[in-house]
């Protein structure tokens, strides 16, 4: 069965540095694509990249990247200069021929 | 396009009540799903449906959690008679089939059950 892994329930940054969010994944089937969402305070699941297992990039969205290490099996998120609306819950997901599957989130936290 | 919409927004209803969540998804998505959020279990599948059919509901909690989806833009999750653990806020998210698209979320209805 697939399995997503956030190791790190909360974690602090001070505003306009990196951040890294970790992630795990387990899956045998060598197909698979790995998302991250940002769910703010007010509660919505936003979407903010994708990357797909067969990609040979990084996937990158404006100050947002992924550091993919498929042989590690890991989607790290790396948030580069920080902001205070940065904080909120970020949620690292894997879809294969299935729904979404969902990690149990990092609490991010920016400190001006 | 005004993306997943989900009403209502906040429902408080005493234990015993029925009550039912509402989904209009994305037009042109034929993939439905039903997630429950709570502290303690995190983003859980209930149900999900291609082309309006269900195709897994081995997530919905008892017999008490039912689901329909009658047309491609309409989905309805239902909760009878409903209890104080019910309690959590309830995500509808439409996508395509395809393996590199998202899930657009609807805005969530958060349920109290007093």
């Amino acid at each position: 069965a697939q399995k997503i892994t956030q190791t790190q329930p909360g974690m602090f940054v001070q505003e306009k540095e990196a951040v890294t969010l970790d992630c795990t994944y387990d899956t045998s089937d060598p197909s698979y694509g790995l998302f991250w969402y940002k769910q703010p305070s007010s509660g919505e699941m936003i979407f903010l990249i994708y990357q797909g297992s067969y990609d040979q990039q990084n996937a990158t969205e404006g100050r947002y990247s992924l550091n993919f290490q498929k042989a590690r099996k890991s989607a790290n998120l790396v948030i580069s200069a920080s902001q205070l609306g940065d904080s909120a819950m970020y949620f690292c997901a894997m879809r294969i021929n299935t729904p979404l599957v969902f990690g149990k989130g990092t609490r991010l936290s920016v400190i001006a | 396009d005004a993306g997943v919409i989900q009403s209502p927004r906040h429902e408080v209803t005493e234990m015993g009540q029925e009550v039912t969540l509402r989904c209009k998804p994305i037009s042109g998505h034929n993939s439905l799903f039903w997630y429950r959020q709570t502290m303690m279990r995190g983003l859980e599948l209930l149900i999900y449906f291609n082309n309006n059919v269900p195709i897994d509901d081995s997530g919905m909690p008892e017999d008490r959690f039912s689901a329909k989806m009658p047309n491609a833009s309409f989905s309805t999750l239902k909760i009878q008679p409903s209890e104080p653990r019910d309690s959590a806020v309830y995500f509808c998210a439409s996508s395509v089939r395809v393996l590199n698209y998202g899930y657009t979320f609807g805005s969530g209805t958060r349920l109290t059950v007093v």
